[in-house]
Formats: structure tokens, C-alpha cells, sequence
């Protein structure tokens, strides 16, 4: 597609429950990122795949955080047992490669746990 | 310490005003450097990189001191349109290359 696609735009769940946001790149952009940005705050790095490798799963803060990327494409972020505190927009980001500096951005998926 | 660090701001200036914010870098091997803006409610977009001769776009001016790990960005003549938080972001380098954003800086132009 022409840009960065995110679904679920808004998504309210209860504690507890497990969810799943996806992520369609721009076509062609082996480089892709996962960032949460709760209320105020800035953009806290979750996860980075890029291309065939292994992903980078340094940011993710804890266990019940995962994300997938399938075929080099779409990717899906899931939050299992879902706490309060993972209210946040989970956006998602991709760049034509590993030296690519400019990142495009989703419009996010906002995330309330109530 | 956190990798990139910013003044949250918020900085209300008047337009026409300048306004220069900063930010520091705690990762001696960060490589590339940039400013994105983002626009209330709105996701990031790519404002400028900053190379280190420093580099201007228009009204927008970046500079970067690496013995220092420093990075500006000067806004001249401010325009309404200029409100937005201003996010300084920093490549490093490894393995993986990513890209790191600091909190962000809130401008506020009034009229």
C-alpha cells in the first residue's frame, strides 16, 4: 500500500483479556518497528524486524508482550493478559532497509485496558 | 540515564519569535540523527536529519557537537503552524541499528 496501515485504530478490552494489533508495511520496506507512546510520553522502542533475521526483542516489557512477522510483511503485536498499564497508541513504523534513517509511521492502534 | 534525553517543554513563544531546543545522547556509538515532529493526536514524520557540519532547511537549523553528544534544532520566525512536540531521535549503531526517540520537546506558538 501507499502507507503504513494499522488495525485496529481503537481498541477497548478488559484486564485480563488478550489482544492482537496488526501492522502492514509499505510494500517493499524489509525494516519494521513496533513503539508504544502512552499519554504525554514519548516513543518507547518495542521491537524492530528486519528482514530475515533475527528480531530485536529488547524492548518488549515483559513476557506477555510478543510479535510476529510473517513472511517478511504484515506483522501482529499481542498482548496477552492485558494490564492497565498497557493503555497506550502502539505504533508501528517501517523503512526501506537496515540503512534506511527515515521511518514511516502508522496512524497507530490506541489501546485502552480497562 | 535514559539513551536520548529532551526537555519536555512546553515552550510558548509568540510567532515571529526563535526558539531552539536540545537534547543529549548517552551512546557514544549513535551514528545518524534526526528530528521528527509530532503533531497533537498525530503519528511522527521525519522534520530533518542532522549531519555534523550542521545543516538548515528554510527556517529550521540543526546542529550536532559530538564530542559534546548534543544535538539542536533552531526554528526561526515561528509560524502558528510550527506547534507540534519536536522528537530528537538517534540511530545506533550494532547489530540491529535502531532508531531510539527521546520524549520530546512541546512548542506552542501564539498569536
Amino acid at each position: 500500500g501507499a502507507g503504513v496501515s494499522q488495525s485496529p485504530s481503537n481498541k477497548v478490552t478488559e484486564k485480563g483479556k488478550d489482544v492482537e494489533l496488526r501492522c502492514d508495511p509499505i510494500s517493499g520496506h524489509t525494516a519494521l518497528y513496533w513503539y508504544r507512546q502512552s499519554l504525554g510520553q514519548g516513543l518507547e522502542f518495542l521491537i524492530y524486524f528486519q528482514g530475515n533475521s533475527a528480531p530485536d526483542k529488547s524492548g518488549l516489557p515483559s513476557d506477555r508482550f510478543s510479535a510476529e512477522r510473517t513472511g517478511g510483511s504484515v506483522s501482529t503485536l499481542t498482548i496477552q493478559r492485558t494490564q492497565q498499564e498497557d493503555s497506550a497508541v502502539y505504533l508501528c513504523a517501517s523503512s526501506r532497509d537496515r540503512g534506511a534513517n527515515v521511518l514511516t509511521f502508522g496512524a497507530g492502534s490506541r489501546l485502552t485496558v480497562l | 540515564r535514559k539513551e536520548v534525553e529532551q526537555d519536555p517543554g512546553p515552550f510558548n513563544v509568540p510567532e515571529g519569535a526563535t526558539v531552539a531546543f536540545n537534547c543529549t545522547y548517552s551512546n557514544s556509538a549513535s551514528q545518524s540523527f534526526f528530528w521528527y515532529r509530532q503533531d497533537c493526536r498525530k503519528e511522527p514524520k521525519l522534520l530533518m536529519s542532522v549531519y555534523s557540519s550542521g545543516n538548515e532547511d528554510g527556517r529550521f537549523t540543526a546542529q550536532l557537537n559530538r564530542a559534546s553528544q548534543y544535538i539542536s534544532l533552531l526554528i526561526r520566525d515561528s509560524k502558528l503552524s510550527d506547534s507540534a512536540t519536536y522528537l530528537c531521535v538517534v540511530k545506533v549503531s550494532g547489530g540491529y541499528n535502531k532508531l531510539i526517540f527521546g520524549a520530546g520537546t512541546r512548542l506552542a506558538v501564539h498569536p
